[in-house]
């Protein structure tokens, strides 16, 4: 079955820049999704379209995707963006799937 | 405002089935497609089901493939999951998501509804 493969931890300093990526062999034909959760919280949208960010979702979060990789990158990074951040996507069925989540830490 | 509630979760004995609801308001259910995707405690987000505004292109994860059933009820704004033969491993928050025409992707969740599958 498809698989999108995220590292499980990123540590970033308060105000760094944290990158935390998303590899999956059918990302050069889908689009990747970014997914930020808190501890107890549903999921809210970060980016969608690899690229694009929804209203309301603050200017530091960026969406890059290039060959197999997909990038979520935070630039200046805050205490309340340490959460678990997921990519998503789809197969080349059009079955969707979840990354297996990226646990952020804010030093 | 939007509003997404699931319900029908609980403590069920392995093989035996459980249906969940959800509930929608504030957009327009009868045009959006609509999903399911569930999370075990302490672990990630895996999709396990879709259905199109119109029922006529459902979805399945491999996981749960003949086991589940995903429907809805456009006259009252509803979604359901049909759960059969559950297995421990389908404990998990199970949520209520909508998909996005203007993003093209899970856009609002509810807050999930818990199954416990256990003796």
């Amino acid at each position: 079955s498809y698989e999108l493969t995220q590292p499980p931890s990123v540590s970033v300093s308060l105000g760094q820049m944290a990158r935390i990526t998303c590899s999956g062999e059918a990302l050069p034909k889908k689009y990747a999704s970014w997914y930020q959760q808190r501890p107890g919280q549903f999921p809210i949208l970060l980016i969608y379209k690899d690229t694009e960010r929804p209203s309301g979702i603050p200017e530091r979060f960026s969406g890059s995707s290039s060959g197999t990789i997909a990038t979520l990158t935070i630039s200046g990074a805050q205490a309340e963006d340490e959460a678990d951040y997921y990519c998503l996507s789809a197969d080349s069925s059009g079955l969707w799937v979840f990354g297996g989540g990226t646990k952020l830490t804010v030093l | 405002e939007v509003h997404l509630v699931e319900s029908g979760g609980g403590l069920v004995q392995p093989g035996r089935s459980l249906t969940l609801s959800c509930e929608v308001s504030g957009f327009t259910f009868h045009d959006s497609a609509m999903h399911w995707v569930r999370q075990p405690p302490g672990k990630g987000l895996e999709w396990v089901s879709g259905i199109s505004w119109n029922t006529s292109i459902v979805d399945y994860a491999d996981s749960v493939k003949g086991r589940f059933t995903i429907a809805r009820d456009n006259a009252k704004n509803s979604l359901f999951l049909q759960m059969h033969s559950l297995r421990s491993e389908d404990t998990a928050l199970y949520y209520c998501v909508m998909y996005s025409t203007l993003y093209h992707v899970f856009d609002m969740w509810g807050q999930g509804t818990m199954v416990t599958v256990s003796s």
